[in-house]
């Protein structure tokens, strides 16, 4: 699975637009790109996937450019119990092992 | 319908006990993965079984081992524990196989190693 790289962390204010870049220069053709997130002491939990372009959903929004080495997860006006960690990953979204990996991910803070 | 659901929450051992770590999949899963999560990283992987197979493993040392049962219930199994074991185990389920996308994450037991 292709590794990503993303901001450790990263500071908000209620209201606002957060955007969490994630690079995977290395992705594979067969490679979707989702999206966790992760409150302290309980499970990740599924945000958003996609492929390529742009996908939404009620929760975020999902920004992929044409080479797919990046990705962006858009959170819009965020509140404070949105803060929490969030993890990019990158790996084939068919029949490839189960193993997901994880980084370090990005501690978002938002503040009142 | 209830989620993925683990037990205990959280658990205290001494260096060189044994612990089992029970997971229940939501109903109609058939797949049961689990996680180690030390404090300040990312989930690592340690095993997936599917249709009580095991399909995946981690780099987990052989103190490590877990099973599915019939019911697609999961037990993970650390023998002769160390203080580095201390973390959140994590199990996750799915439908099917290997979806990246469709894994639903139980709360976790919380292990502390004396």
């Amino acid at each position: 699975l292709a590794k990503t790289t993303q901001p450790i962390s990263m500071d908000s204010y209620e209201g606002q637009e957060v955007n969490i870049t994630c690079s995977h220069n290395n992705i594979a053709t067969n490679d979707y790109i989702t999206w966790y997130q992760q409150f302290p002491s309980q499970g990740p939990r599924f945000i958003i996937q996609g492929y390529k372009t742009k996908v939404t959903n009620e929760v975020a929004s999902l920004f992929i450019p044409a080479d797919r080495k990046s990705s962006t997860l858009s959170l819009p006006r965020v509140s404070l119990s949105d803060t929490a960690v969030y993890y990019c990953l990158v790996g084939e979204g068919g029949n490839q092992g189960g193993k997901l990996i994880f980084g370090q991910g990005t501690e978002l803070s938002v503040k009142p | 319908d209830a989620g993925v659901t683990q037990s205990p929450t959280h658990l205290i051992k001494t260096r060189g006990q044994h612990v089992t770590l029970r997971c229940s999949p939501i109903s109609g899963h058939k797949s049961v993965s689990w996680y180690q999560q030390v404090l300040g990283q990312g989930p690592q992987f340690i095993f997936q079984y599917y249709e009580k197979e095991e399909r995946g493993r981690g780099n987990f040392p052989d103190r490590f081992s877990a099973r599915q049962f019939p019911n697609y219930s999961s037990e993970l199994n650390v023998n002769a524990l160390l203080l580095g074991d201390s973390a959140l185990y994590l199990c996750a389920s799915s439908w099917q196989g290997a979806p990246i996308y469709g894994y639903t994450f139980g709360s976790g037991t919380r292990l502390t190693v004396v």
